[in-house]
């Protein structure tokens, strides 16, 4: 059972436009979420963080926003770059009894020049 | 050259035939861990190790063995238990123990069973 969902496998933007990636999770126990890059043929890259005391993260054109209550957490890029074009997927784990990291499937990212 | 090297890219597998993947790490990273990621799917843990002769199961942890008898190295073997090992499987390292902490992910292996 997916514990980490990601219900668009694909998202086509404009570049200079908002890019959204949405995940939505099960797991109540959650408390700490990852955001993470795959460019092809090359293992994903961190990209951002977030932790259940806060409901919005930011770094630079990256920012993640959690809605606790919804189970939802979503990334926007803005403005998008050609260069953001990748698979991102979000992670999610718990503090106690953690012995495991949740992926959800991914979202494949195009920014159209 | 400062990173994460698994080997090998591509690796085939026969009916009933142990093979193993290397994951090597130089960042000094205490935590290695394997995930496995298939078609449509997120990358899923398989084990994961936080310290030298140290392991622990994943989520998807049977049919596969490992050891970390050096905090450089987290070899995977794919036993003839697992009866669907196609896939691709990534290994990763993480500076801290807990699995909070950034990983840094190789470029992974694929396998495929001939």
């Amino acid at each position: 059972d997916q514990q980490v969902k990601q219900n668009s496998p694909s998202l086509s933007v404009q570049e200079g436009r908002i890019s959204i990636l949405n995940c939505d999770y099960t797991n109540s126990m959650f408390d700490y979420f990852l955001w993470y890059k795959k460019y092809p043929a090359e293992g994903p890259t961190f990209l951002i963080s977030i932790s259940s005391i806060k409901d919005k993260n930011e770094d630079g054109r990256f920012t993640v926003f959690l809605n606790k209550s919804a189970k939802h957490l979503s990334l926007h890029i803005v403005p998008s770059q050609p260069g953001d074009s990748a698979v991102y997927f979000c992670a999610a784990t718990a503090e106690t009894g953690a012995n495991n990291l949740f992926f959800g499937t991914g979202t494949r990212l195009t920014v159209i020049p | 050259d400062g990173g994460i090297t698994q080997s090998p890219k591509y690796l085939f597998r026969k009916e009933g035939q142990n093979v193993t993947l290397s994951c090597e790490q130089n960042l000094n990273h205490d935590a290695m861990y394997w995930y496995r990621q298939d078609p449509g799917q997120g990358l899923r843990l398989i084990y994961y190790s936080q310290i030298v002769n140290d392991f622990q199961k994943g989520d998807i942890a049977e049919g596969y063995s490992v050891s970390r008898e050096k905090k450089e190295s987290f070899p995977l073997t794919v036993t003839s238990a697992q009866k669907n090992p196609t896939a691709f499987y990534l290994c990763a390292t993480g500076q801290g123990t807990s699995l909070k902490n950034i990983q840094y992910f190789g470029a992974g292996t694929r396998l495929s069973v001939l």
